[in-house]
């Protein structure tokens, strides 16, 4: 079984500072990890992705994500927050293993405020 | 190149009553998957179709179910609605591979009274 965790509910911030988006992960194989991004009364919009390789991973809007094997952790980060991110982000991971399928399974998603 | 649209935006319905959903993917995709997002569950996956084929399903009941045509596009049915069916559902496509992304469209709200 796979599943995500986004430990907090909540992430404020001043604009110009950086930010931060926490999340772990379980997988029974080798997982791909994902990050989305939901703007009020709006689909998700797909932020950036780890496969393999670099575990530094550079997306939209300059936004990056760092993959840690060993905390099963892929956190969420920008060096310097606009209001504009203001929105609710989700983790997302998919398990390696072929069985397991095309289904993503999100974490409960963190709401971002960012404050000028 | 356009997005993922879904039809109908916002939907109201009553229980008892079932609804049908459509999803048109990106040109090219294959595999269309859909979710439910509500306050109290989040996100969760109901069922994925690729090439015409349920590839994988969610832990939803029978009421649920889909099905997706040869040009890709997908539809998801609702029987039997209950208070508890309302939510936003969210239509996604992907190229189908594993490692591709999914894209999601705008989204569906249904409201069940």
């Amino acid at each position: 079984a796979q599943s995500v965790a986004q430990p907090e509910d909540q992430v404020n911030v001043a604009e110009g500072n950086p930010l931060t988006v926490k999340c772990t992960y379980s997988v029974s194989g080798n997982p791909y990890l994902f990050w989305y991004v939901q703007y009020p009364n709006r689909g998700l919009q797909f932020l950036l992705k780890y496969i393999t390789g670099d575990n530094l991973v550079k997306g939209s809007y300059g936004f990056e994500a760092e993959f840690n094997k060993s905390q099963t952790s892929f956190h969420l980060k920008k060096p310097s927050a606009l209001v504009s991110d203001s929105a609710l982000y989700f983790c997302a991971v998919r398990d390696m293993i072929k069985a397991a399928g095309n289904k993503l399974t999100f974490g409960g998603g963190t709401r971002v405020l960012v404050k000028p | 190149k356009a997005g993922v649209t879904q039809t109908p935006r916002y939907l109201i319905k009553t229980r008892g009553q079932q609804v049908t959903l459509s999803c048109s993917p990106i040109s090219g995709h294959r595999s269309v998957s859909w979710y439910q997002q509500t306050p109290g569950q989040g996100l969760q996956f109901l069922f994925e179709y690729f090439s015409e084929t349920q590839r994988n399903k969610g832990n939803f009941p029978g009421r649920f179910s889909g099905r997706q045509f040869s040009n890709s596009r997908s539809e998801m049915n609702v029987s039997t609605l209950e208070l508890g069916d309302s939510a936003l559902y969210l239509c996604a496509s992907s190229l189908g591979e594993l490692y591709n992304e999914q894209f999601f469209g705008p989204g569906t709200r249904l409201t069940v009274l």
